[in-house]
């Protein structure tokens, strides 16, 4: 099993639309979770952390849950601009981040 | 001014050679890592490096050889390249903030073995 599972995608949404990706985790010991945005041929930038009491920036919504071991990204009101690859990231402890593959996001017009 | 910068961007060698990225950043952050993405965008953890120890050495051949002369640099030495080793090699540091740690990303390395 993967230590960090996600639907690679590619998730085509209108614009406008909401869209959600979820993550799935093996070590029950992770410690912190981020979600990070890599645009094509770019390198991957911080998006958000997650939080267990799930947390919300903008347009952007971040869920925990750890009895399933899965984690949550929702985008409400897709732009054109959020086109990008959403890969979820889990802190196994020292300092060890690890990515899952990524979940493809196509917004069109 | 560049947060995490590597060098080159770009790197196009033969099989059989040689060949140096390097890494500095200017966060004023104890750890960094080197990480690879494959053909398949999968990006993996290589080696973790927290002020100038290694700490992560993931199974990697041993042709490739991390050094760290200071808690701002980690470079990456890769000998006898082959095929295999092309891929986009991104170098990160990060510090622990609030409990959490959040990483920064160098532009990426594209090497190319031919």
């Amino acid at each position: 099993r993967k230590e960090v599972e996600q639907d690679p995608g590619p998730f085509n949404v209108p614009e406008g639309a909401t869209v959600a990706f979820n993550c799935t985790y093996s070590n029950s010991a992770s410690q912190s979770f981020f979600w990070y945005r890599q645009d094509c041929r770019k390198e991957p930038k911080l998006l958000m952390s997650v939080y267990s009491s799930g947390n919300e920036d903008g347009r952007f919504t971040a869920q925990l849950n750890r009895a399933s071991q899965y984690i949550s990204l929702l985008i409400r009101d897709s732009k054109l601009s959020d086109s990008a690859t959403y890969l979820c990231v889990v802190n196994e402890g020292t300092d060890k981040l690890i990515f899952g593959t990524g979940t493809r996001l196509q917004v069109f017009p | 001014d560049t947060a995490v910068s590597q060098t080159p961007k770009y790197l196009v060698t033969q099989m059989g050679n040689d060949k140096s990225i390097k890494c500095e950043q200017n966060l004023g952050h104890d750890t960094m890592y080197w990480y690879k993405q494959d053909s398949k965008k999968f990006l993996k953890i290589m080696f973790s490096y927290n002020n100038k120890e290694l700490i992560i050495n993931e199974t990697v051949p041993n042709r490739f050889s991390p050094k760290s002369p200071d808690k701002a640099h980690l470079n990456l030495h890769i000998n006898s390249l082959e095929l295999g080793d092309s891929a986009v090699y991104f170098c990160a540091s990060s510090q622990v903030a609030g409990g959490r740690t959040e990483a920064f990303f160098g532009q990426g390395t594209r090497l190319t073995v031919v």
